[in-house]
């Protein structure tokens, strides 16, 4: 079946540049997406990517997919106490109304 | 009210009970989920209502039971659990197009809590 890997856990400091990683092993995902979830909260879309794209930014966040190796990443700048959430990868792929996530990357920002 | 509403928040059940969990949409969605979440473990899509028709993962067991009455309202019903069955149960809704590349717009719910002794 279908997988989405994701390191559990990231921590940074205040200000700094942090770096979330996903792979995946579904060659036919059209999308991949990244949720964020904060504390006692259900999980909300932060972007996505589609397939054919290798980058996406939005304000402070990129989005880079490496179509071959099956990698994205989510880079989020000057990261901020605010930003400390569980972080989710996700993709889907044509035809089907479902996602299959990764088990998150909680992140801790420490000031 | 917000998008989408989950209730109760927190439970708590013993292995020979039968409770519900209640999901409900007000975004005009046409599909809804049910999501499970356990610690250390991929989210588990348990089940999906979609364009009327319904999904299941076929790993989930009987014990669990799902019910979609019309396209704003969800439950979960719980029969005989397990304490493995302890977890974040996560209710989304979405929209769906005929024949569209679905563009993974989930909108969750905060979740129930569940936890069974």
């Amino acid at each position: 079946g279908e997988d989405v890997e994701q390191s559990l856990f990231l921590s940074v400091r205040e200000g700094d540049s942090s770096v979330i990683n996903c792979t995946y092993t579904d060659s036919s995902s059209t999308y991949l997406y990244w949720y964020k979830q904060e504390p006692g909260a259900g999980l909300q879309l932060l972007t996505y990517i589609f397939s054919n794209m290798d980058m996406k930014q939005d304000q402070r966040l990129t989005v880079l997919l490496n179509k071959k190796d099956k990698h994205l990443s989510l880079r989020i700048a000057d990261t901020q106490t605010g930003d400390s959430a569980i972080y989710f990868c996700a993709e889907s792929s044509y035809g089907y109304s479902t996602l299959t996530f990764g088990k998150g990357t909680m992140l801790l920002v420490s000031p | 009210e917000t998008g989408v509403t989950q209730t109760p928040r927190h439970l708590v059940m013993g292995m020979t009970n039968k409770k519900s969990l209640k999901c409900e949409q007000h975004l005009g969605h046409n599909a809804m989920y049910w999501y499970k979440q356990s610690a250390k473990k991929p989210l588990e899509l348990m089940f999906v209502y979609s364009l009327e028709e319904r999904v299941e993962n076929n790993s989930v067991p009987s014990r669990f039971s799902p019910e979609c009455p019309n396209s704003s309202h969800l439950f979960l019903h719980l029969h005989t659990l397990q304490p493995e069955d302890s977890a974040l149960y996560l209710c989304a809704s979405s929209q769906v197009e005929l024949g569209a590349t679905f563009t993974g717009e989930l909108f969750f719910g905060e979740g129930s809590r569940l936890t069974v002794l």
